[in-house]
């Protein structure tokens, strides 16, 4: 079982917005800032798509944006396109006995 | 293009071991801090740990499920960062990545956000 929970799936439709949820504790979304997410293709590595809440990182289209409220972190994806169907993957610092947590991760369909 | 390339994965039976390597090319590990994620098929990336440059000791942390049974140590002198893996155990089982964290001028992610990643290789912990 993942350390931060994330809906198994999200979708929309060409052109629509769609927001995925991370839910962690007071000991790591919560209270850090550093709250990352990424994005993988099958068969491929994890790329990074935001990090620290809400920075993307150069060549990171502007199409994602992320947010925090609380011990939720959110990524959402504007004007959906096909190439971004993939599976997303939050992840914060922590401190405790983990450095990093991830989540379980959102399968992102675009109908 | 900077990549990372990782190896040393394979088939073991469960108590064994297994040592993982993590080459670079178009950047030097002298001054990075390296990181080893896995990630069990299927399921979400699990951290298994981080060495710190030799300026910062080259000092390490662990997740707690590897704790005591993984050791990571490098090599800068040949731009290499090993995952020592031993008592293996069926739950190992993931592709292993190492990956280094975003550096912006002098200001660098290494605990919070991996841009920089391997292709990963897989390890199969069975009898």
């Amino acid at each position: 079982q993942s350390a931060l929970t994330q809906p198994p799936s999200a979708s929309g439709s060409p052109g629509q917005s769609v927001t995925i949820s991370c839910t962690g504790t007071s000991s790591d979304v919560g209270r850090w800032n550093y709250v990352s997410w990424y994005q993988q293709h099958p068969g491929k590595a994890p790329k990074l798509m935001i990090y620290e809440v809400t920075t993307r990182p150069s060549g990171v289209p502007d199409r994602f944006s992320g947010s925090k409220s609380g011990n939720t972190a959110s990524l959402t994806v504007s004007g959906l396109q096909a190439e971004d169907e993939a599976d997303y993957y939050c992840s914060s610092y922590a401190d405790i006995k983990t450095l990093v947590v991830f989540g379980g991760g959102t399968k992102l369909t675009v109908l | 293009e900077v990549q990372l390339v990782e190896s040393g994965g394979g088939l073991v039976q469960p108590g064994g071991s297994l040592r993982l390597s993590c080459g670079t090319s178009g950047i030097t590990f002298t001054n990075a801090w390296v990181t080893w994620v896995r990630q069990p098929p299927g399921k979400g990336p699990e951290w298994v740990g981080r060495i710190k440059d030799y300026t910062q000791g080259a000092t390490t942390d662990y997740g707690a499920s590897v704790k005591g049974r993984f050791t990571i140590s490098r090599d800068d002198s040949k731009n290499m960062v090993y995952l020592q893996m031993d008592s293996l155990k069926t739950e190992d089982t993931a592709v292993y990545y190492c990956a280094t964290g975003l550096c912006i001028g002098t200001s660098c992610h290494w605990d919070d956000a991996f841009d920089i990643w391997g292709q990963g290789t897989m390890v199969t912990v069975s009898s």
